[in-house]
């Protein structure tokens, strides 16, 4: 099984300025990568596809980068709607079996 | 609007059953690969099973194999999911969500959950 690994498990960031989450595989996924936003409460949303394509409807500042092991998702000037939980999610085998990440907090700091 | 909608959440005892359903509309559902996800109450994502478009082939985590079926109906727009053999730690919100076509595997599409839970 391929394990993800995100770090860190909470971060506190201010309105305005730029978070970093970042996120790793125990083995190469290639780009098959995927992150999600989850509000409490909520089902997770589709933000990042391909560790670096935004899905439809999703702002200008997240971005996704990496390959291989180590990924990270970018947001750029956080807005308030932005504090959630961010998953990431590998689907790089065939057969799937899919594993996500543990998460990674995103709170007001 | 492009929507799932899960059904047949509720409280089973330990090695009791439930059919979860999940409706789909605003799409062509025969065209795209579904799934199960889960979540325990306070805790992480986990993917619990697969079926491609057609329904012929179905891949599950190795946590339900066994005692989990996928299955759906082109017909009637929806994908279920038997779960048998239930035991406390399947106690979840389970989701059902979409493959995005052309990406291998994310899901872009995702229902508002139902919660299962397992207590005698």
């Amino acid at each position: 099984e391929i394990v993800m690994t995100q770090s860190p498990a909470t971060l506190s960031v201010s309105p305005g300025e730029r978070a970093t989450l970042s996120c790793r595989a125990s083995q190469s996924v290639s780009s098959n990568l995927a992150w999600y936003q989850q509000k409490p409460g909520q089902a997770p949303r589709l933000l990042i596809y391909g560790a670096s394509t935004r899905a439809t409807g999703i702002p200008a500042r997240f971005s996704g980068s990496g390959s291989g092991t180590e990924f990270t998702l970018t947001i750029s000037s956080l807005q308030s709607e932005d504090f959630a939980v961010y998953y990431c999610h590998q689907y790089n085998n065939w057969p799937p079996t899919y594993t996500f990440g543990q998460g990674t907090k995103l709170e007001i700091k | 609007e492009v929507q799932l909608a899960e059904s047949g959440g509720g409280l089973v005892q330990p090695g009791g059953s439930l059919r979860l359903s999940c409706a789909a509309s605003g799409f062509t559902f025969a065209t795209y690969e579904m799934n199960w996800v889960r979540q325990a109450p306070g805790k992480g994502l986990e993917w619990v099973s697969y079926i491609s478009s057609s329904g012929t082939s179905m891949y599950y985590a190795d946590s339900v194999k066994g005692r989990f079926t996928i299955s759906r109906d082109n017909g009637k727009k929806s994908v279920y999911l038997q779960m048998n053999s239930l035991r406390a730690e399947d106690t979840a919100v389970y989701y059902c969500a979409r493959g995005k076509l052309g990406s291998l595997g994310a899901f872009d599409i995702w229902g508002q959950g139902t919660m299962v839970s397992v207590s005698s």
